[in-house]
């Protein structure tokens, strides 16, 4: 059965922290690992990552996939209030032509002022 | 604009009433989704969608069917709602591949009572 484990479930931080959050995974046939951002409405794209090893920055957050380990973590630095939303992460799988997204349960970050 | 859309946003209904979810997305993706979100389980995917005409199911199809007659529309239909379908869904479009990220729709908060 395919699964994406998110740790920790929630978390709560203050303003000027930084945060790492985890992502575990065990798909077949793995193409990619997403990290969505969902404040109260719909999640919103952050990071695509296809290759272990690789990181991905964006002003304060960055992300690093590990294919061996089957992991991701999704790293913020220097946290602001505007940063509090539950961050999704999904594994990304194919079977033959079709592809399809299994998304981990989210972790609740909330930053503090 | 470019933009994935739902219709309605709101609805509360009786069980055993029929309805249908309509979603609409203006970029000429290829790749279409329906997910369901709820406290605890995260985002399940319902059906998906290759092309028109083509379409699986996901994690969690029971009680919904899809149709893909349009490159545009992927309607999400409950030809017979229960309780345990009150749930937030989540419309996704993506260009076909493996690489792509994918837009979320605004969602729609559906109560069956």
């Amino acid at each position: 059965e395919d699964k994406v484990v998110q740790s920790p479930l929630s978390l709560v931080v203050h303003e000027g922290d930084t945060v790492t959050l985890n992502c575990s995974y065990e798909v077949t046939n793995f193409r990619s690992l997403l990290w969505y951002k969902q404040e109260k409405k719909a999640p919103t794209f952050l990071f695509m990552l296809t290759s272990s090893g690789f990181e991905k920055k964006s002003g304060r957050l960055s992300s690093i996939l590990d294919k061996k380990e089957l992991f991701s973590i999704l790293n913020i630095t220097a946290t602001q209030t505007g940063d509090s939303a539950i961050y999704l992460c999904a594994g990304k799988h194919s079977g033959g032509s079709n592809y399809k997204l299994t998304f981990g349960k989210g972790t609740l970050l909330t930053v503090n002022p | 604009e470019a933009q994935v859309t739902q219709n309605p946003r709101y609805l509360i209904t009786v069980t055993g009433k029929k309805l249908t979810v309509t979603c609409s997305q203006n970029m000429n993706h290829e790749y279409m989704s329906w997910y369901r979100q709820d406290p605890g389980l995260g985002l399940r995917q319902i059906y998906y969608s290759m092309n028109v005409e083509v379409t699986d199911k996901g994690d969690v199809p029971e009680g919904y069917k899809v149709s893909r007659k349009e490159k545009r529309n992927f309607p999400l239909i409950l030809e017979s709602p229960s309780p345990n379908q009150t749930s937030l869904y989540f419309c996704a479009s993506s260009w076909g591949g493996s690489n792509n990220e994918q837009f979320f729709g605004p969602g729609t908060r559906l109560t069956v009572l």
